[in-house]
């Protein structure tokens, strides 16, 4: 099963909003409330952001938040921050063999 | 402190093996649904083995299905990948994850191990 579907790479202003999707299908993001976030700073471990479609872990800044629409999940960042700067990833469960899916990862540009 | 440490990577002729290594501490293996996660050089993340807390439920991504294995030493607190018959593309950098319920929620990862494949 190939990755859930992101854009390669999304860019904003400081201070501005971006929203990165993640596209699945009717066996993964689409039926099942089970999708998370993670951002990667290069050379780093990913980081939790956002587990199942909107929860945000202690700690996280209210900065970022998830929603889900039919098969496309998505994550935004507000108030853009240079240190916002990195990969995101969205990762869902998949009611198959395959079990975990990860999408391909969206590079954020802050400029 | 809550941690986990990956260790057991190494440049590894194709067909060799290797056993990954992820050593927890600050709480109980036991208690935590894990996964073995890749990711490639310049690539995104690949999600490759998924252990149960009970132990009874695994799981592994076709890509490694067959030729590698997930285990676990409670009493060493340790979670491992047997790695055998490996290839080129598994030339990545080997993450452990836990994940509190079985929900997609890898809220803690290691630092990553680098596991290179190569004659």
């Amino acid at each position: 099963q190939s990755a859930l579907t992101q854009p390669a790479s999304v860019s904003g202003s400081p201070g501005q909003s971006i929203t990165i999707s993640c596209t699945g299908s009717s066996g993964d993001v689409g039926t099942y409330s089970l999708v998370s976030w993670y951002q990667q700073v290069p050379g780093k471990a990913p980081k939790l952001l956002i587990y199942e479609v909107s929860e945000r872990p202690s700690g996280v800044s209210d900065r970022f938040s998830g929603s889900k629409s039919g098969n496309t999940a998505s994550l935004t960042i507000s108030g853009l921050q240079a240190d916002d700067e990195a990969d995101y990833y969205c990762c869902s469960y998949v009611s198959s063999s395959t079990f975990r899916l990860f999408g391909g990862g969206t590079k954020l540009t802050v400029l | 402190q809550v941690q986990l440490v990956e260790s057991g990577g190494g440049l590894v002729k194709p067909g060799g093996s290797l056993r990954l290594s992820c050593a927890a501490s600050g709480f109980n293996l036991s208690d935590y649904y894990m996964s073995w996660i890749r990711q490639a050089p310049g690539k995104g993340l690949e999600w490759i083995s998924y252990m149960s807390n009970s132990g009874n439920t695994i799981y592994y991504a076709a890509s490694v299905k067959g030729r590698f294995t997930i285990s676990r030493d409670n009493g060493k607190n340790s979670l491992y990948l047997q790695m055998n018959s490996l290839r080129a593309e598994d030339t990545a950098v080997y993450y452990c994850a836990k994940d509190p319920t079985f929900r997609v929620r890898f809220e803690q990862w290691g630092q990553g191990t680098l596991v290179t494949v190569s004659s």
